[in-house]
């Protein structure tokens, strides 16, 4: 059975500080990868995903994730977090076989910024 | 291209009613799962339509349930309440072809007095 684990349920840092929120899944089989992010009082938002090809996938502002099939890890970091990125962060998978299948999510990392 | 849309966003009820939460997916989109999110047990499955069919259901009880229309729109009910169903529920919608790349709705905040 698939299940993601994400490390850290809270990562306070400052402003402009490099982050790296941490993310591992089990799964028998290949797999999709997700992160979404979930802004105050709102619903989660796609904020990067791994399908297939390079294991390094970049998100719009500025996030990255790398797929490490190894060590069964896709762990997200930003080189400069602003006040803006404050935010739940859920890591997910999904399997590649299935197109009936159930996305499994981590239990979040809520990410806050201090000024 | 409107987004998911779900009604009502806040609402509230008494142990043992009932409740139907409704969602709108975005246009095309033919897939529509739900999700509880709670600040104890975070996103949990609860079933996924597709076409109408469901063709995936989470581990909730029966008082759980879902339908989906001909247009796509979603609805969940959920029997009997009890004060743990007290939670955020989340819709989502995808076109169906690649698993968990999925567009949610605000969610519609369930609270059970």
């Amino acid at each position: 059975a698939q299940s993601v684990t994400q490390l850290d349920s809270q990562v306070p840092v400052f402003e402009e500080a490099p982050v790296e929120l941490r993310c591992n899944y089990s799964s028998s089989v290949s797999v999709y990868l997700f992160w979404y992010v979930q802004y105050p009082n709102q619903g989660l938002q796609l904020l990067l995903k791994y399908l297939s090809g390079s294991t390094l996938v970049e998100s719009i502002n500025g996030f990255e994730a790398e797929f490490n099939k190894s060590q069964t890890s896709f762990h997200l970091r930003k080189p400069s977090v602003h006040i803006s990125d404050t935010a739940e962060y859920f890591c997910a998978v999904s399997d590649r076989g299935s197109s009936a299948s159930k996305i499994i999510f981590g239990s979040g990392t809520r990410l806050s910024i201090r000024p | 291209k409107a987004g998911v849309t779900q009604t009502p966003r806040y609402l509230i009820k008494t142990r043992g009613q009932q409740v139907t939460l409704s969602c709108s997916p975005i246009s095309g989109h033919r897939s529509v799962s739900w999700y509880q999110q709670t600040p104890g047990q975070g996103l949990q499955f609860l079933f996924e339509y597709f076409s109408e069919t469901q063709r995936n259901k989470g581990n909730f009880p029966g008082r759980f349930s879902g339908r989906q229309f001909s247009n796509s729109r979603s609805e969940m009910n959920v029997s009997t309440l009890e004060l743990g169903d007290s939670a955020l529920y989340l819709c989502a919608s995808s076109l169906g072809a690649v698993p968990g790349e999925l567009f949610f709705g605000e969610g519609s905040r369930l609270t059970v007095l």
